[in-house]
């Protein structure tokens, strides 16, 4: 089985702290992503990454950014934490390259960590 | 406009009922469609994949619908394991990736 590990279940940061959430799978996948999920909202995409070094915005990259240094690890990184990034995060992996088919097998996700800022 | 929108519910069905849930999409071209099973403060998880013929798994039958853009997935004999937010995924031509519909909450109530 595709494992996706996410190294906190839940953290509490203070406003204005950088914040690094990490994101590892064992099953050398090409493709990781990070998603906030909120109640009413549904799982939003923040950024992902096809590739080592590589990554691109999702649809709300703003207040976030991301490392992919090596192929298994994708860090989530709050620059300055703010109140309103109190979210659960998601990571997920998915087999294939970008444009091809292998989107069929959908995505494995992290068990996710719940993020307080105060 | 959304990429893909599901009704949030919530349904209450006592066990043993059938329930069905739909989602549509917006993009003609979507290629891939999906159920996944998210459990209260879990992560999703894979429920199973939507082909264009439709596809079955015990319980469970998921349809697609091309021309009208919706895929639909039924339950049957629903027990009160079932109870959980279903998401409908959908994945788009280009790219590897995934939009969610904001989930559908069901209770299977004794």
């Amino acid at each position: 089985d595709v494992k996706v590990t996410q190294s906190s279940r839940y953290l509490v940061k203070r406003t204005g702290e950088k914040v690094f959430l990490e994101c590892v799978q064992d099953m050398d996948h090409e493709n990781m992503f990070w998603y906030r999920q909120d109640p009413g909202l549904g799982l939003r995409l923040i950024y992902f990454s096809y590739d080592v070094k590589m990554k691109e915005k999702g649809d709300i990259p703003e207040g976030y950014s991301v490392s992919r240094e090596k192929k298994e690890r994708f860090s989530l990184i709050l620059e300055s934490a703010s109140t309103n990034q109190t979210s659960m995060y998601l990571c997920a992996s998915s087999l294939g390259r970008k444009g091809t088919a292998a989107s069929q097998y959908g995505y494995t996700f992290g068990s996710g960590t719940r993020l307080t800022v105060v | 406009r959304k990429e893909v929108e599901q009704d949030p519910g919530p349904f209450n069905v006592p066990e043993g009922a059938t329930v069905a849930f739909n989602c549509t999409y917006s993009n003609s071209a979507s290629q891939s469609f999906f159920w996944y099973r998210q459990d209260c403060r879990k992560e999703p998880k894979l429920l199973m994949s939507v082909y264009s013929s439709g596809n079955e798994d015990g319980r469970f039958t998921a349809q697609l619908n091309r021309a009208s853009q919706y895929i639909s997935l039924l339950i049957r004999d629903s027990k009160l394991s079932d109870s959980a937010t279903y998401l409908c995924v959908v994945n788009m031509v280009t790219g590897n990736q995934f939009y969610f519909g904001t989930g559908t909450s069901l209770t299977v109530i004794p």
